[in-house]
């Protein structure tokens, strides 16, 4: 299993452009979850699907900040225009709820996309 | 709403001490409680887990218990490495209250010398 694929690992851009982080979920999980870590502010959960659906989208700082997931393959967070204090690390994190009897929810996260907005 | 305490880092010690990293959580029902480890320059890997309460969790080494009357769930080592150095996140999940995701504490960063 190749495990959640992040892209890109780095991006360093300009205040006011735009910004597409990328995600693929393990295969067959069907919640995905967008985090973003900062040194301030440690690690917060900023929105996660459930299906596909988003299910809660309250972490997410402003509505330059979006979310979608067109497929159970695929998810991207985009942020525009960007800002300098968006700097920080940004995972997505995948998990499969019910599969195997399972009743917690057991995530896996990608490695992370290193954004640096100057 | 659930929250997650965890001790304050940074905590340094010495190969072969042991390790202990307090973490207390507020939560309804009966939540499962997580470790997560974070290597530098990666994400966060799930190093143990309890899903009720006197659960014991282990791996690599790494323990702990589901303590449901003190509301803690304590990550302890009995001889650390150099390697063991890395990121450490208490989190729980409260699936039976209908949340679904994971709600972390701040993270405790350890720092093991030779």
């Amino acid at each position: 299993d190749a495990g959640v694929i992040q892209s890109p690992r780095h991006e360093v851009t300009e205040m006011g452009q735009e910004v597409t982080l990328r995600c693929k979920p393990i295969s067959g999980h069907n919640s995905l979850f967008w985090y973003r870590q900062t040194m301030m502010r440690g690690l917060e959960l900023l929105i996660y699907f459930n299906n596909n659906v988003p299910i809660d989208d309250s972490g997410m700082p402003e509505d330059r900040f979006s979310a979608k997931m067109p497929n159970a393959s695929f998810s991207t967070l985009k942020i525009q225009p960007s800002e300098p204090r968006d700097s920080a690390v940004y995972f997505c994190a995948s998990s499969s709820r019910g599969a195997g009897g399972l009743s917690y929810n057991e995530q896996f996260f990608g490695p992370g996309t290193r954004l640096t907005v100057l | 709403g659930d929250s997650v305490t965890q001790m304050e880092g940074p905590v340094t010690l010495s190969e072969e001490a042991f390790l202990t990293i307090n973490c207390t959580y507020t939560a309804t029902g009966y939540p499962s409680l997580f470790w997560y480890v974070q290597y530098p320059g990666e994400g966060l890997q799930l190093l143990l887990k309890a899903t009720k309460a006197d659960d014991k969790g282990s791996n690599k080494g790494f323990e702990a218990t589901y303590r449901k009357e003190t509301t803690s769930f304590h990550l302890e080592k009995g001889s650390v490495q150099v390697s063991d150095s890395a990121v450490y996140f208490c989190a729980l999940s409260n699936a039976g209250a209908g949340s679904y995701q994971l709600t972390f504490g701040k993270g405790t960063k350890l720092s093991v010398i030779p």
